[in-house]
């Protein structure tokens, strides 16, 4: 049972323009909320958070956002940049029944120059 | 700088033997995770230690079994390797379970 989730496997962005990319979730119990991202043949690095009593959270370039009710969280690169490609996972936690982090199953980011 | 060390960025192994992937953290970190990542699949945990000598399965604990005589060192264990285990194997350290993991450089294990 995936709880988390990433529907889109893949994504191409122009270089400048704004890359969106999505996650769902089905626990409602996630309160916690973070986004990593992955180049090849390295580690998972963190990018950003979230908790659920914020609804946006800002770094940069870098911009989530979390509708509760919808179970959905986006992650927002304005703008995009060529160092923007890898793959970006999201991955969710809850206070209670489920601590560590749960992953979804990734989204490659392609910046087109 | 944070640091999680994985002692090998590739390893090939034969069908039957048996595998050790190692894996240091510099941050005193009470949590310690061992992951494998494979396409289409994500990041799926194996299993995790929250202190020494203490340790829980993961979502896919099968084949596989881990130790943990410091704190700062965790081994993952394939007692007897097979095809399907031919994956990327990440590693990661934590302060707690719900904060941000730092990950090691990865192992990508080939199993022939």
């Amino acid at each position: 049972d995936q709880q988390v989730k990433q529907n889109s496997p893949s994504l191409s962005v122009q270089e400048g323009r704004i890359s969106i990319l999505n996650c769902d979730y089905t626990n409602s119990m996630f309160d916690y909320f973070l986004w990593y991202k992955k180049y090849p043949a390295e580690g998972p690095t963190f990018l950003i958070s979230i908790s659920s009593i914020k609804d946006k959270n800002e770094d940069g370039r870098f911009t989530v956002f979390l509708n509760k009710s919808a179970k959905h969280l986006s992650l927002h690169i304005v703008p995009s940049q060529p160092g923007d490609s890898a793959v970006y996972f999201c991955a969710a936690s809850a206070l209670v029944g489920n601590e560590k982090l749960t992953f979804g199953t990734g989204t490659r980011l392609t910046i087109i120059p | 700088d944070v640091k999680v060390t994985q002692s090998s960025r590739y390893l090939v192994k034969r069908t039957g033997e048996k595998v050790f992937l190692e894996c240091v953290q510099d941050m005193d970190h009470e949590n310690m995770f061992w992951y494998r990542q494979d396409p289409g699949l994500g990041l799926r945990l194996i299993y995790f230690s929250y202190d020494v000598k203490m340790k829980e399965k993961g979502d896919i604990p099968e084949g596989y079994s881990v130790s943990r005589e410091k704190k700062e060192r965790f081994s993952l264990i394939l007692e007897s390797a097979s095809t399907n285990q031919t994956s990327m194997y990440l590693c990661a350290s934590s302060l707690t379970l719900r904060v941000e993991a730092f990950f090691g450089q990865g192992t990508r294990l080939t199993v022939v």
